[in-house]
């Protein structure tokens, strides 16, 4: 069965620290695809990335970064630097790319991220 | 830049009402979709539809609810007789072809149930 597991419910730090927002994900599909969502106080959904199960390679956008493992099933998203404006909560999803799967996204429960000045 | 758009913005309704939740997918998208987040939880998959039916549903997605998309332009969710448990934010998202393709959300509409 596909499952995101998103541990940390709640993150805070301070403007500049570093944080890393984790996600474990379960598939028994061997192509599929990982998302990540920011959902500012707002409430809309902004895509963030997606990897392809064959692409483990670390990809760097800014501040952001995110670290793929196959062996641990874990697609982690870091961020360098906080600012205030990344406060959000933050969600990770999983694409099945099976046949006659219409491509639904499942995801995490999702981390808040709050970044103080 | 193409984006998803949804309205109402926010809609208030009284238990046993109908509802109709309306979309406007990005033009060259075929595959859309709709989510639903109660309060404070995770997004939750509600359906699929790909040409002109549906191409999966989950369990939340029972009798009360239908799709569809009446014209070129727009895709729409309803909800037949509405409960106090439907009251969540409805997302719609669209994507083209291709498993690996992302899916672009609307801003959402809010819909509250009393």
């Amino acid at each position: 069965a596909q499952k995101v597991t998103q541990a940390q419910t709640e993150i805070s730090v301070v403007e500049k620290e570093d944080v890393t927002l984790d996600c474990v994900y379960e598939t028994r599909d061997t192509t599929y695809y990982l998302f990540w969502y920011k959902q500012p106080p707002s409430g809309e959904l902004v895509f963030l990335i997606r990897r392809n199960s064959f692409d483990e390679q670390n990809e760097i956008s800014g501040r952001y970064s995110w670290n793929f493992q196959k062996s641990t099933s874990s697609f982690n998203f870091t961020i360098t630097a906080s600012q205030v404006v990344d406060s959000a909560v933050y969600f990770c999803a999983l694409s099945e790319a099976g046949y006659n799967q219409g491509g639904k996204l499942i995801f995490g429960q999702g981390t808040e991220l709050s970044v103080k000045p | 830049e193409p984006e998803v758009t949804q309205t109402p913005s926010h809609q208030v309704t009284q238990m046993g009402q109908e509802v109709i939740l309306r979309c406007v997918p990005i033009s060259n998208h075929l595959y859309f979709y709709w989510y639903r987040q109660i309060l404070g939880q995770k997004v939750e998959f509600l359906v699929s539809f790909y040409n002109n039916e549906i191409s999966e549903k989950s369990e939340i997605f029972d009798d009360q609810f239908s799709v569809e998309r009446p014209d070129g332009s727009n895709f729409t969710l309803k909800i037949r007789s509405t409960k106090l448990e439907d009251s969540a934010m409805y997302f719609c998202a669209s994507r083209t072809p291709g498993h690996q393709e992302t899916q672009y959300f609307g801003p959402g509409t809010r819909l509250l149930v009393l």
